[in-house]
């Protein structure tokens, strides 16, 4: 069972528009919400991350919406560029002592047209 | 300040062959997670060590199996090889166990002949 679902799987834009990446999550102790951009032949590395007591966080041109009522998340790329063609991934984590897991979802390569 | 470092970077095993992956995580990070990452299937996680202790697993045959060192490098273990098991293996240190960031290696890519 997918913890987390993200869509869309692929998604093309053009140069200096909007990427969205939505996600969707139903355990309700997840607490820590992070976002990894991978580029091929290379591990996934934290972009940004957000935690459900805040609604918005954003750095620099990249920002996450966060609905916890709705349970769903999402990312956005403003002015998207040609260098953030990657495979992103957002992942939902529960802290405690018994144990500390990333549920990812299952990505969304973006290509951006110059 | 040095990276996760996995080794070896590629691989190729015949079936029914065992494998060990190595994962150096950054200095300080006392907390190691393996992850397969499949294009079908996405990042499954593993399971994780903190602290030579198996923490966490997931759902994920008996054949896979790891540990890890007082430095805190880990290894990963796979016994008797499927043409399935070729993937992606990633490992993710961490500082600490609650809520942190994870910091990924470029992975081991297995291919299973």
């Amino acid at each position: 069972q997918q913890q987390v679902k993200q869509s869309p799987q692929s998604l093309i834009v053009q140069k200096g528009g909007i990427s969205i990446i939505n996600c969707a999550y139903e355990n309700t102790a997840f607490d820590y919400f992070p976002w990894y951009q991978q580029f091929p032949g290379k591990g996934p590395a934290l972009l940004i991350a957000i935690r459900p007591d805040v609604s918005e966080k954003k750095e620099g041109r990249f920002t996450i919406s966060f609905n916890k009522s709705a349970k769903q998340f999402s990312l956005h790329i403003m002015d998207s560029q040609p260098g953030d063609s990657a495979t992103y991934f957002c992942a939902a984590c529960m802290g405690g002592e018994t144990g500390n897991q990333f549920y990812f979802g299952t990505g969304t390569s973006l290509t951006v047209i110059p | 300040k040095a990276g996760v470092t996995q080794t070896p970077r590629y691989l190729i095993k015949t079936r029914g062959q065992q494998v060990t992956l190595s994962c150096s995580p950054i200095s300080g990070h006392r907390s190691v997670s393996w992850y397969q990452q499949t294009p079908g299937q996405g990042l499954q996680f593993l399971f994780e060590y903190f602290s030579e202790t198996q923490r966490n697993k997931g759902n994920f045959p008996g054949r896979f199996s790891g540990r890890q060192f007082s430095n805190s490098r880990s290894e990963m273990n796979v016994s008797t090889l499927e043409l399935g098991d070729s993937a992606l293996y990633l490992c993710a240190s961490r500082f600490g166990r609650v809520n942190t960031e994870a910091f990924f290696g470029q992975g081991t890519r297995l291919t299973v002949v």
